[in-house]
Formats: C-alpha cells, sequence, structure tokens
C-alpha cells in the first residue's frame, strides 16, 4: 500500500544553516506529495506542494522536488530562521480520498 | 473566513465515559477527515467521509463513531473512553484545488483519558 518515509528527527540547527529533511515514498503511478508544517499548539498547515515528476514545489524560502526515479521529495531551505523551528510532515495523496503522512520530523533553530 | 473549526479544544475524560468531538468547516469541502496524533506515530486517520451521507474506516476505527451531519459537520464520537484514546484528535478537510487536492487542519482537540 501506499506509504511515507520520513528522516527522523529532532534536528538542531544554528541560524542561517541549511536545511534538508528527507522524504521518501511508496506508491504506484503518481501521487501527489505535500509538505505540511505544525508550530506548537497548532494544527498542521499546508507548506507546499507538487503534482507530477520534476515539479518544484516552493513556499517561504523552501523547496522541494518530486523525483520519480528516487520516489522522493526532499524539504529544504537555504538559510533557515528561528521562527522556522516547528514539526515538518510529508505527505502523499494517490487514488481514492487519503493521504498518507509520514511520521514527522521536529526541528529546533537556535540563534 | 473560519476555515476549519473544532470544539472542544482540551478535554478530560474518566474511562468508560462518552463524548462526542465536533467539526465544522465553512470551505464547501465535500471530505472531511478525523486523524489522532500521537508522539512518534505522526497523523493516523480514524474515519474519513468522501461527500455528505458516506463516512469509511481509516486505519484506526476501533473504538470511534463518526457521523456527517451535514456538508460542513462530520462528529466524531467516543462511546467509551479508554487510557489508550488519550491523544491530539484533527479534524481536516479537503477539495481538489487545479490538479492537486489540499487538506486543511482544524486546530485540534487534546483529550485526556484517565
Amino acid at each position: 500500500g501506499d506509504s511515507v518515509t520520513q528522516m527522523e528527527g529532532p534536528v538542531t540547527l544554528s541560524e542561517e544553516a541549511f536545511l534538508t529533511i528527507n522524504c521518501t515514498y511508496t506508491a504506484t503511478g503518481y501521487p501527489s506529495l505535500f509538505w505540511y508544517v505544525q508550530y506548537p499548539g497548532e494544527g498542521l498547515q499546508l507548506l507546499l506542494k507538487a503534482t507530477k515528476a520534476d515539479d518544484k514545489g516552493s513556499n517561504k524560502g523552501f523547496e522541494a522536488t518530486y523525483r520519480k526515479e528516487t520516489t522522493s521529495f526532499h524539504l529544504e531551505k537555504g538559510s533557515v530562521q528561528v521562527s522556522d523551528s516547528a514539526v515538518y510532515f510529508c505527505a502523499l495523496r494517490h487514488t481514492g480520498n487519503q493521504f498518507y503522512f509520514g511520521t514527522g520530523t521536529s526541528l529546533t533553530v537556535i540563534p | 473566513n473560519a476555515g476549519v473549526t473544532q470544539t472542544p479544544k482540551f478535554q478530560v475524560l474518566k474511562t468508560g465515559q462518552s463524548m462526542t468531538l465536533q467539526c465544522a468547516q465553512d470551505m464547501n469541502h465535500n471530505s472531511m477527515y478525523w486523524y489522532r496524533q500521537d508522539p512518534g506515530m505522526g497523523l493516523r486517520l480514524i474515519y474519513y467521509s468522501a461527500s455528505e451521507g458516506t463516512t469509511d474506516k481509516g486505519e484506526v476505527p476501533n473504538g470511534y463513531n463518526v457521523s456527517r451531519l451535514n456538508k460542513r459537520e462530520f462528529s466524531l464520537r467516543l462511546e467509551s473512553a479508554a487510557p489508550s484514546q488519550t491523544s491530539v484528535y484533527f479534524c481536516a478537510s479537503s477539495e481538489r484545488t487545479g490538479v492537486a487536492y489540499e487538506q486543511y487542519f482544524g486546530p485540534g482537540t487534546r483529550l485526556t483519558v484517565t
């Protein structure tokens, strides 16, 4: 069945460091891929998405490229800020109405 | 535009008590979902409703029931709460945007069962 595997955390970075959070998926065909962000005490918010191979989703300095050949959708940001501290979830949606989420990666950015 | 709203925000129950978590969305979405979030487990789907009048089980439906009251509202009921149901519960709704489906989440209900 469909599934998402993402890099375990927690991840701690200094401000202005480069961020990569790995995400790989298992699904047949071409699922839509998403990154969600959850700030403390809040629900999940859509950060970015990609719907087909080689698509690049981007938002707020974050980017992720849909790689069909490696079944990956890694999240990157060139220079993280303290305000980026949150939990990040990779997710996919394929046929049917269900979304599948990874277990989440906690990011802490220290000044 | 309120998006997805959930009530209550916090709840403490004793084992065996029952309660209903309420969810409403004002985005005219067809699909609605209930998830639970536990440390190290990510989000797990309890039930979902693809459209008004339909509901389907997700990954962890045992101990829960749902009602899709109308297009806006989707409630989750715990008939006899157990400590294993201590969790944060999120409601979400979804609709097609362009070629992709996007999911919108409520703020969550933090439930403790003692």
